[in-house]
């Protein structure tokens, strides 16, 4: 199973829908990401969290809203959804740790991805 | 403010040939994390390397090697003898800090390998 599952994998929805997307991880990590991808664009910040208790806003968060329900699980939002926001979107976590000797974490680690379709 | 610009929007190699892929980035920290990720045609991202800014070496890993040169702001990923598995997208990224918090990602290169 992976570390960080995204549901659903696949969501074609209409313009003015309410859409949530989920994001559950195994990896016991206390950051948690939203991102979107576009063609040509990369990876663009959409939120992230640090913890339970912290929300914070990316690039890009016009439009969506996020919910950190426990340590493991981020969803993100869509109140009403418009044709601009198909994109596809990826949940990621990161460790905590810090290093500059014995260096580990600081990487993100993805979800499989969500890819919305907004007609 | 961070950027990171890959220039070469698409590649096309034959197997076995090798292959370099070009990855630019500003940033006014001394202190900073550089990272390569691959997307497959199956869509996941793939981690393949995390660099600081105080490690200069290069780095290698089977097929993969990366080049981080400081003097001109460039983190570049080889990839020898190239195969079609290697076909994917590859995204260069950069963070000011080790927590992700401050991560910007490339608008990718698309490598196309052919047999």
């Amino acid at each position: 199973d992976a570390d960080v599952t995204q549901t659903p994998r696949n969501r074609i929805t209409k313009t003015g829908k309410r859409i949530m997307l989920e994001c559950s991880q195994t990896k016991g990590h206390d950051r948690m990401y939203w991102y979107r991808q576009d063609p040509g664009l990369g990876l663009r910040l959409i939120y992230y969290s640090f913890d339970v208790k912290d929300i914070n806003k990316g690039e890009i968060s016009d439009g969506y809203s996020v919910s950190r329900q426990a340590q493991a699980k981020f969803s993100l939002s869509l109140e009403s959804a418009i044709p601009n926001q198909t994109a596809l979107y990826f949940c990621a976590t990161s460790d905590l740790r810090r290093g500059l000797a014995g260096e580990s974490g600081g990487e993100l680690f993805f979800g499989e991805g969500s890819r919305l379709t907004v007609l | 403010a961070q950027k990171v610009t890959q220039a070469q929007t698409e590649i096309s190699v034959v197997e076995k040939e090798d292959v370099t892929l070009d990855c630019v980035y500003e940033t006014r920290d001394t202190t900073y994390y550089l990272f390569w990720y691959k997307q497959p045609p199956s869509g996941e991202l793939v981690f393949l390397i995390r660099r600081n800014s105080f490690d200069e070496q290069n780095e290698i890993s089977g097929r993969y090697s990366w080049n981080f040169q400081k003097s001109t702001s460039s983190f570049n990923f080889t990839i020898t003898a190239s195969q079609v598995v290697d076909s994917a997208v590859y995204f260069c990224a950069l963070s000011e800090d080790n927590y992700g918090q401050n991560f910007v990602f490339g608008p990718g290169t698309r490598l196309s390998v052919l047999p």
